[in-house]
């Protein structure tokens, strides 16, 4: 089991250019979870998938966040046009379907700086 | 309200004393309560969860104990050592709701001294 695979593992971009963050979930698990993680706000869910339909993307800060799930092994996050303050880590996690109390497997992020 | 807030922030402790992090809750839906260890340029883990159906679990050198009455819970780590040096996440979800997704408290940044 190789764990959920994100790539790039650091992005560093300009101001306004677009930004696409990659994962690959664990085979088998359902539900799939976009994180964000800043010293000022920590862990901040994004948008989460079931069965690769977004269940819940309230958590996605404007519309130039974007996320798609075109299969079960394979999910992007793209932030268009990009801002320094989307500087952040990025996580992708996913956890298998059934038991709510199933445990979040999460990649190693990506760090993303925007200048 | 489905805040979960942590303290505190950070915390250093030496070598073979014990660690101690605080979460309080205010969603009293909340029915099961895991804890996360991030080690740098690492995802967080799942260390060690709870349901407020008992007041203590212990895992090896990590327990948690919870207070349901006053929505409290807290990570206890006995013997530190500067291998537990690491973020820390208490985290709530309701088994119950339709939500799937847990929230988190604001994180612990561990330090044990050698």
């Amino acid at each position: 089991d190789a764990g959920v695979i994100q790539s790039p593992r650091h992005e560093v971009t300009e101001m306004g250019q677009e930004v696409t963050l990659r994962c690959k979930p664990i085979s088998g698990h359902d539900y799939l979870f976009w994180y964000r993680q800043t010293m000022m706000r920590g862990l901040e869910l994004l948008i989460y998938f079931n069965n690769n339909v977004p269940i819940d993307d309230s958590g996605m800060p404007e519309d130039r966040f974007s996320a798609k799930m075109p299969n079960a092994s394979f999910s992007t996050l793209k932030i268009q046009p990009s801002e320094p303050r989307d500087s952040a880590v990025y996580f992708c996690a996913s956890s298998p379907a059934g038991r709510f109390n199933s445990p979040l497997h999460f990649g190693n992020g990506t760090r993303l700086t925007v200048t | 309200q489905q805040q979960v807030k942590q303290s505190p922030q950070s915390l250093i402790v030496q070598k073979g004393g014990i660690s101690i992090i605080n979460c309080a809750y205010e969603n009293t839906a909340f029915d099961y309560f895991p804890w996360y260890q991030q080690f740098p340029g690492k995802g967080p883990a799942l260390l060690i969860a709870i349901r407020p159906d008992v007041s203590e679990k212990k895992e090896g050198r990590f327990t948690i104990s919870f207070n349901k009455s006053a929505k409290q819970f807290s990570l206890h780590i006995m013997d530190s050592q500067p291998g537990d040096s690491a973020t820390y996440f208490c985290a709530a979800i309701s088994l119950g709701g339709s939500a799937r997704q847990l929230t988190f408290g604001s994180g612990t940044q561990l330090t044990v001294l050698p």
